[in-house]
């Protein structure tokens, strides 16, 4: 099963607008991370956003927001006064904290999103 | 503070060939993550190493190994490459265990098997 689903393959919006990418995540586990990386077409992955399982304010880093709703199990990406150069994929992705095993990140597939001038 | 960095950038291999990738963590990070990433997907986990030592693997052949030595830099092997193992892959370094921050990555090594 689909442990991380971002249901937007592509997404349009204008500059100095908001745009919102959807993401929804599935785990049993109490303690979990939520991450959000932007990859330009250069390839690195470029960390942006974290929202922990027990944080209960939102997260924000500069223009960015994380919208999440832990009963939804949701956390969608805010951009806010976008920029062309936010033109770039963007991924969701989660760490389950389990004592003892692997830190990896599981990753949805991606919101290709371009800024129009 | 210098950061994830992994070589070489692109590399072109014949199917049936061994590659190695390598990558150095950040500095003060003894953890290190490898995905691969097909074009068009998201990264999936390979394996991590901790203090030398794997200590999580994904959906991956044994094929895939690696090493990780005492200043924490890492590499990653492939043996009789298939078509299906051209991907970008991705080292991620994190911090000690007991800070649930962020994983670094890379810029990545973009292979292709022709």
């Amino acid at each position: 099963a689909q442990k991380i689903t971002q249901t937007q393959p592509g997404m349009f919006v204008q500059e100095k607008e908001a745009v919102t990418l959807d993401c929804t995540y599935d785990t049993s586990d109490q303690s979990y991370g939520l991450f959000w990386y932007k990859q330009p077409s250069s390839g690195e992955m470029i960390f942006l956003i974290y929202q922990g399982s027990y944080d209960e304010q939102n997260a924000t880093e500069g223009r960015y927001s994380l919208n999440f709703q832990k009963a939804r199990k949701s956390a969608n990406l805010v951009i806010s006064a976008s920029q062309l150069g936010d033109s770039a994929m963007y991924f969701c992705a989660m760490r389950e904290v389990q004592s003892g095993s692997a830190r990896q990140l599981t990753f949805g597939s991606g919101t290709q999103l371009t800024v129009l001038p | 503070e210098t950061g994830v960095t992994q070589s070489p950038t692109h590399l072109i291999k014949t199917r049936g060939q061994q590659v190695t990738l390598r990558c150095s963590s950040q500095s003060g990070h003894n953890t290190v993550s490898w995905y691969q990433q097909a074009l068009g997907q998201g990264p999936q986990f390979i394996f991590q190493y901790y203090r030398e030592e794997e200590n999580g693997r994904g959906n991956f052949p044994p094929r895939f190994s690696g090493l990780q030595f005492p200043n924490y830099s890492s590499e990653l092997n492939v043996n009789a490459l298939e078509l299906d193992d051209s991907a970008l892959y991705l080292c991620a370094s994190s911090p000690p265990r007991g800070r649930n921050t962020e994983a670094f990555f890379g810029q990545g090594t973009r292979l292709t098997v022709v």
